[in-house]
């Protein structure tokens, strides 16, 4: 069974400094990994994605991870935080379903980001 | 285009009723997720529609809860005889659907918030 660490519960960061939110997978196959955030009383926003290829992946919002399959970690990281980016950050990897389509997201439990400016 | 949308937002019940939430997923989207998220239990899996079938249903955690997809489209999940360990914020997601990479991008409603008292 496929499952996912986030070590890091809360991370507080100055606004303009760099940041960097662990994440580490465990899954038999090749993994399908995502980074969702999560503003309060809102539902999760996709971020970015790894599927294959290049191992570094660029998001929305200013956001990039990379791919490390030897360590089995898929890093979120910006390089100048914003005030906005205050908010729950969730990694999931995604399970094959028997039709060959995407069965369900496993998520760790999160890091809020708190921002201070 | 319309995103996920969940109804109702927000929903507050006596222990032992009943309730049905509803979810609507993107147009053309083909498959559907329901996850809850709670303070304990961080974000868990509960089942997972591919068309008007439900291929797993192993999140769910009692006979108490079921759900349901008609017409490939919208979906409902009902929690009988709740209990207080069911108030959590009930979310759900689309995908295309389809094999392939980009059946892997799920795309979350609001949630609709469950307070059993």
């Amino acid at each position: 069974a496929q499952s996912v660490t986030q070590p890091d519960i809360h991370i507080t960061v100055s606004e303009g400094a760099s940041l960097e939110l662990r994440c580490n997978y465990s899954y038999g196959a090749t993994p399908y990994l995502f980074w969702y955030v999560q503003s309060p009383g809102q539902g999760l926003q996709l971020l970015l994605k790894y599927f294959s290829g290049d191992t570094l992946v660029q998001g929305i919002k200013g956001f990039e991870a990379e791919f490390k399959r030897s360590q089995s970690s898929f890093n979120l990281r910006k390089p100048s935080v914003h005030w906005s980016d205050a908010a729950e950050y969730f990694c999931a990897v995604g399970a094959l379903g028997h039709t060959g389509t995407a069965s369900k997201l496993t998520f760790g439990t999160g890091t809020r980001l708190q921002v201070t400016l | 285009g319309a995103g996920v949308s969940q109804s109702p937002s927000n929903k507050v019940t006596e222990k032992g009723k009943d309730v049905e939430l509803r979810c609507d997923p993107i147009s053309g989207h083909t498959a559907l997720y329901w996850y809850r998220q709670s303070l304990g239990q961080g974000l868990e899996f509960l089942i997972y529609f591919q068309g008007n079938s439900a291929p797993d249903k192993s999140g769910l955690p009692s006979d108490r809860f079921s759900a349901e997809r008609t017409g490939g489209s919208v979906s409902t999940l009902t929690i009988q005889r709740t209990q207080q360990e069911d108030s959590a914020v009930y979310l759900c997601a689309s995908s295309l659907g389809i094999p392939g990479q980009t059946s892997y991008e799920q795309y979350f409603g609001p949630g609709t918030r469950l307070t059993v008292t």
